[in-house]
């Protein structure tokens, strides 16, 4: 079964610094990766998702995220994160031939002034 | 923009009452899910329909059923509220096209205190 693990529960950060947020997922299969976020009392919205070809995919907001296949990773990435940016970010996982899309537990990003 | 909205943003409701979550998107998306939202948990599936009248069960589907009459509204309910219902749900939906590749849009939530 899929399962999706990302690995820090809450990331307190100053504005202006780089920021990685990291997610592992477990399948033997091809899948499909996506990054949501969660501004405070709202729903999700998508950041960014890796289907096929580059594994290098840019989103919203200069956010961006790396397929590595050989460490079953997809960690999101930003230069230079903003006070706006302070939310919660879900990562999650579909397969190719699979029933439907598990989220990991979400980290918490904080970023301080 | 698609729009997701869900009818209440907060409910109060008490054990063993029958509890209608509401839901309706307006971008004639024929998928609709309904996750349920907890700390350190992340969201998980409780039912999904990808077709008027059609249902499948999610992850957690026991205590919950659903009804999606219409295209554009997928209902969530509670039969018999119990405190461990006490919850965040989110309402999302898709186009079919390329199944699970799609992008999900999701409604602001609907936070669910049952006492």
């Amino acid at each position: 079964a899929q399962s999706v693990t990302q690995l820090d529960s809450q990331v307190p950060v100053f504005e202006e610094a780089p920021v990685e947020l990291r997610c592992n997922y477990s399948s033997s299969v091809s899948v499909y990766l996506f990054w949501y976020v969660q501004y405070p009392n709202q729903g999700l919205q998508l950041l960014l998702k890796y289907l096929s070809g580059s594994t290098l995919v840019k989103g919203i907001n200069g956010f961006e995220a790396e397929f590595n296949k050989s460490q079953t990773s997809f960690h999101l990435r930003k230069p230079s994160v903003h006070i706006s940016d302070t939310a919660e970010y879900f990562c999650a996982v579909s397969m190719e031939y699979g029933n439907k899309l598990v989220f990991g537990a979400g980290t918490i990003l904080r970023v301080k002034s | 923009d698609v729009k997701v909205t869900q009818s209440s943003r907060y409910l109060v409701k008490r054990t063993g009452e029958k509890v209608f979550l509401e839901c309706v998107q307006d971008m004639d998306h024929e998928n609709m899910f309904w996750y349920r939202q907890d700390p350190g948990l992340g969201l998980r599936l409780i039912y999904f329909s990808y077709d008027v009248k059609m249902k499948e069960k999610g992850d957690i589907p026991e205590g919950y059923s659903v009804s999606r009459e219409k295209k554009e509204r997928f209902s969530l309910i509670l039969e018999s509220a119990s405190t461990n219902q006490t919850s965040m749900y989110l309402c999302a939906s898709s186009f079919l096209g390329q199944g699970w590749k799609e992008t999900q849009y999701f409604g602001p939530g609907t936070r669910l205190l049952v006492l």
